[in-house]
């Protein structure tokens, strides 16, 4: 089945501690995306990558760190976590004009 | 960006047609218009898409205007199902932005 996995489905921390959310697709994608949403904020894009190798920021890319080592994967790294990162996550990949999200993940930093 | 504007709310009885309206009035000319829908606890689902002509799918039509500034996701025969945030976004796939949505809200 085509999809976009997510995890961990929940996260709670501390605020420094550093984390990784992981994202693997297994539809051969080289477009990936991350977006974060916040109540009355929508979607807001964080870092995109066009292939492997190739990132580039997206509107809110500050706290946040990714890399593309192999297409199927595409890691969020919160270096230093803190407060104002606690929100909902998910993680695209395109094929085309289509866009495949994951469940979400949601960041809880204390 | 294109922007859009969406009723926040619609409200829908089941098995009703629903017409989700939005307004693009700056959309460039090579942008396709994308829906996706957002459940309850999940994450964003591709509806539709169009440039020009109107599309249909298994789950919606798309009806967009002739001069490109407004369209129209049609749910032919809504259900429970369909309560969703509906997104409407007219820009290239790899760089949506997500707007507020139309809240649907389908009455039983």
């Amino acid at each position: 089945e085509a999809q976009v996995t997510q995890n961990p489905r929940y996260l709670i921390t501390v605020t420094g501690k550093k984390l990784t959310v992981t994202c693997s697709q297994n539809m051969n994608h080289e477009y990936m995306s991350w977006y974060r949403q916040d109540p009355g904020l929508g979607l807001r894009q964080i870092y995109y990558s066009m292939n492997v190798e190739v990132t580039d920021k997206g509107d809110v890319p500050e706290g946040y760190k990714v890399s593309r080592k192999e297409k199927r994967n595409f890691p969020l790294i919160l270096e230093s976590p803190s407060p104002n990162q606690t929100s909902l996550y998910f993680c695209a990949s395109a094929g085309g004009e289509k866009l495949f999200f994951g469940s979400g993940t949601q960041l809880s930093v204390l | 960006d294109a922007k859009t504007t969406q009723p926040n709310s619609m409200e829908s009885n089941e098995e009703e047609p629903v017409h989700l309206p939005c307004n693009h009035s700056t959309i460039s000319g090579t942008d396709y218009i994308h829906w996706y829908r957002q459940l309850p606890s999940q994450g964003p689902e591709y509806v539709i898409h169009g440039l020009t002509s109107n599309v249909n799918n298994r789950m919606a039509s798309l009806a967009i205007a002739e001069d490109r500034k407004s369209s129209t996701l049609i749910l032919h025969r809504a259900t429970l199902r369909d309560a969703a945030v509906y997104y409407c976004i007219p820009q290239g796939a790899q760089k949506l932005v997500f707007g507020q949505g139309t809240r649907l809200t389908i009455n039983p």
